[in-house]
């Protein structure tokens, strides 16, 4: 079945250094979000990429949605202690409202 | 913003007792509901679409008779986990699009944390 796959699992910075996820999906997809849960709390969304190539920017986060539409990547610049927690890629089952989450990534950092 | 609520957060049952959990969007018609379970540290595992007016979806291998949801209104699911084990603490949370104008966005509710002892 229709598989999202996110890397890295874990990723540990110092405060100020970039980070990157990396979403991947085994087939194409119409959109695809992203959200953040913070420990102990629930997703929260982010943002949803539509167009083949795109990309968004929301103060220190880039998003960017592949030219294929099936891979999607969140880049985080000069993190800071606030940007702690698990982000989650998603994509919509084929044919369906249901969303299909990536593993996360679990951003810890080091002040 | 949009609000789904979730309710209760926290719960301890004893083993073979039953737990409801609601889900209420607070400001927005929702016809359709998710609902979740995830495992520390882990991703969210669909369990089943919760429809207003007719019978859920279950995802693969979440039996159904263990997991009974009704979706009496379109503001409310619930999801009752029956005869309870300690297998069954998790972490459940509920998410909710709106219907109009057709939402892109998952709201999640806060989510609920069962201890089954």
């Amino acid at each position: 079945g229709q598989q999202v796959m996110q890397i890295p699992q874990y990723q540990h910075v110092q405060e100020g250094e970039d980070f990157t996820t990396y979403c991947n999906s085994s087939t194409t997809l119409s959109n695809i979000q992203w959200y953040k849960q913070r420990p102990g709390g629930h997703p929260v969304f982010l943002i949803q990429l539509v167009k083949s190539g795109e990309v968004k920017k929301q103060k220190r986060l880039t998003f960017q949605f592949g030219e294929a539409k099936k891979n999607s990547s969140l880049h985080i610049t000069a993190t800071q202690t606030t940007d702690v927690g698990t982000y989650f890629c998603a994509g919509p089952r084929q044919g369906a409202q249901k969303l299909v989450f990536g593993q996360g990534t679990r951003l810890t950092i080091n002040p | 913003g949009a609000v789904v609520s979730q309710h209760p957060s926290r719960v301890i049952c004893k083993s073979g007792t039953s737990v409801k959990i609601e889900c209420r969007s607070l400001d927005f018609q929702a016809t359709t509901m998710f609902w979740y379970r995830q495992f520390p540290k882990k991703s969210l595992m669909l369990m089943a679409t919760s429809n207003e007016g007719s019978k859920a979806t279950y995802e693969q291998g979440v039996e159904k008779d263990k997991f009974l949801i009704n979706h009496a209104s379109l503001t409310l699911s619930t999801l009752t986990v029956t005869s309870a084990h300690p297998e069954d603490s998790s972490f459940y949370i509920c998410s909710a699009r709106a219907d109009d104008p057709p939402g892109t966005e998952a709201f999640f509710g806060q989510g609920t944390r069962l201890t089954v002892v």
